[in-house]
Parts: C-alpha cells; structure tokens; sequence
C-alpha cells in the first residue's frame, strides 16, 4: 500500500507570493492533518480535515488555509508568504477522524521563502 | 495547554549499548502517544502507538511505555545500531484531539 504522498518536494518563493501544497493520503484513510516543522518552532498543528469538513484548526494566521477533496486529497495554501513561513510543511493521515487512530506521514514539502 | 518535554536534546552512544529516550507532558487526560522517528530532512515515521489504556507497546528492538498518572512515557532502543541514528519525536493526542510534540532528542549511535 503506498504511503502519504506529497508534492512538491520543495518549493522556492518570494515574500508577499502566495503557494499551494497537495497531499495524497494512505489509500482509504480519510483524515488529513498538516503540521509546520520549524527549528526553532518545532512540529506545530496546522488544520485537520475529515470528509471534506475542518474539523480541528491550530493558532495560525488567516493566510493558512485548507481543503479536502471527495477523494479524501487535501490542500494546503499559504497567501501573502513571509520569510518565517519558510519550513518543512507534514501531512500526515489517519483512517478517520477518530483519536485513538495511528498517524502516519509523509515526506513533507520543503517551502523556502525568499 | 498540553506541552511535551524530551530530555535529553542529544545523545551520543556507542553501538550496542541499550539505551533509553523520556517524554513527559503537562495533562495526563491523553488518547495515546506516538513515538516518531525522523532522519534529516525528511517525513516522520510511526514507531509505536500507545492508547490511554495501555502501559507499553513493543516493536523489535524497541519497547514503549507508558505512565498517564506521572504524565511520562519512555522509548527503549536495546542493542543499538549506527542506523538508529535520527531525532526521535514524541507526540501526545489530547482533548483538542490535535498532536503535540515534544522537540525531539538527537540520536548518534558511533560504530
């Protein structure tokens, strides 16, 4: 069974640019999550989405945003980049949208912004 | 607000030596924790899954525990390889049902 997939690998923007990341689940899993991954942040909840509906959202900014397809793909967007947005971006999914579920994750999109 | 603790930030050990990584957090009301192993830039990948309920979860050469009432859990790594060299993450899923992470703890088995 393949993993979580997502693309690009790594991205390269200018500040004020606006980028979209897309993650394919684990084939079945329904539950998509992104999570940031700063050095001197760590790993921080971005948003979660079960059945095309956000159902749990962390302390960002407007300018993130997200969506889940019927397919259960999900994407990401960032509007208005800041040098501090650059960072590794994680999905990570799980079979639903049940708590005790296993996350699994994928590879991670790479966002450096100029 | 749930915060995770892991110390130590980096280890350094020589290969074969059993060693143990901590994990600590602030509310004990947790679904499960998760173990994550992360080698440089890249994904994280699922160790172990410990539910609420149980006290520990094995997996080869590795061995989970966990202690809600303390708010600890501890991952043991027995005869370690230079190939389990990589940051090691915990990660608690709480009331907010979201994961939050510790800051990992570096690992570097010398052959």
């Amino acid at each position: 069974k393949a993993g979580v997939t997502q693309t690009p690998r790594y991205l390269i923007k200018t500040r004020g640019q606006q980028v979209t990341l897309s993650c394919s689940p684990i084939s079945g899993h329904r539950s998509v999550s992104w999570y940031q991954q700063t050095p001197g942040q760590g790993l921080q909840f971005l948003f979660e989405y079960f059945s095309e509906t956000q159902r749990n959202k962390g302390n960002f900014p407007g300018r993130f945003s997200g969506r889940q397809f019927s397919n259960s793909r999900s994407e990401m967007n960032v509007s208005t980049l800041e040098l501090g947005d650059s960072a590794l971006y994680l999905c990570a999914s799980s079979l639903d949208g049940l708590a005790r579920n296993e996350q699994f994750f994928g590879p991670g999109t790479r966002l450096t912004v100029l | 607000k749930q915060e995770v603790t892991q110390i130590p930030a980096a280890l350094s050990v020589p290969e074969g030596e059993n060693l143990v990584l901590n994990c600590s957090f602030t509310d004990s009301a947790i679904y499960n924790l998760q173990w994550f192993r992360q080698d440089p830039g890249k994904g994280l990948t699922s160790l172990l899954l410990i539910q609420s309920s149980q006290r520990e979860q094995t997996s080869g050469r590795l061995n989970a525990s966990l202690d809600k009432s303390s708010g600890r859990s501890t991952l043991y790594i027995a005869a370690s390889q230079p190939g389990d060299s990589a940051t090691y993450l915990c990660a608690v899923r709480g009331g907010s049902e979201k994961l939050v992470f510790g800051k990992g703890t570096k690992l570097t088995v010398n052959p």
